[in-house]
């Protein structure tokens, strides 16, 4: 079975504290996998797609990496605006995303 | 920037009444999606929609969920007779290209509460 996982479920960090947030999946397949940020009550925002193993995205103090069983989120020098809920999927064909259920971040000054 | 904007962003409906969410994609994208989010849940899909047709739809969304593009810029989610269980966030999202090869977009969704 298709299956996202992701932990932590909940991770407070103080400001400046690097860490890393872990997702693992299980698909045949893999077509590329996703990170979203999601605030409370809002939409997810895309951050990154990785598509291959090894492959490497940053942005401000976030990068994603991707190995063939998982994916992690670094955040580097976290600020208390990193503080969200990250979620990561996986597109399975036609057309679908299968996510996980997040690891809520919160960032204390 | 463009975005995908829903209406309304919180419903309240009562039990057997029909909702409609809509939603407006971003104008140049060829592939819409529904999801939804139970509190404190995952965000589970319900269907996508591609050439005026649906491409593929979950365990979910069963005979009381139908999806509409009535006309070029609208896209429609209809749940014909409520649930109480039917309470959830239900986010609308669009993307240029097959969702494997594109990043997909996603509004800020409609708070849907069945009572």
């Amino acid at each position: 079975e298709d299956q996202v996982t992701q932990s932590p479920e909940a991770l407070r960090l103080q400001e400046g504290e690097s860490s890393s947030l872990n997702c693992s999946y299980t698909v045949s397949g893999l077509r590329g996998l996703f990170w979203y940020r999601q605030d409370p009550g809002k939409g997810p925002e895309f951050l990154f797609t990785l598509y291959s193993a090894g492959e490497e995205k940053e942005k401000e103090r976030l990068k994603a990496t991707l190995t063939k069983k998982e994916s992690f989120l670094h955040i580097t020098a976290p600020k208390p605006e990193d503080s969200a809920t990250y979620l990561c999927a996986v597109p399975l064909p036609p057309g679908k995303l299968i996510f996980g259920q997040g690891t809520t971040l919160q960032v204390k000054p | 920037e463009p975005e995908v904007t829903q209406t309304p962003s919180h419903q309240v409906t009562q039990m057997g009444q029909e909702v409609i969410l809509r939603c407006v994609p971003i104008s140049n994208h060829l592939y819409f999606y529904w999801y939804r989010q139970i509190l404190g849940q995952k965000v589970e899909f319900l269907v996508s929609f591609y050439n005026n047709e649906i491409s593929e739809k979950s365990e979910i969304f069963d005979d009381q969920f139908s999806v509409e593009r009535p006309d070029g810029s609208n896209f429609t989610l209809k749940i014909r007779s409520t649930k109480l269980e039917d309470s959830a966030m239900y986010f609308c999202a669009s993307s240029g290209e097959a969702q494997e090869d594109a990043e997909a977009f996603f509004g800020q969704g409609t708070r849907l509460t069945v009572v």
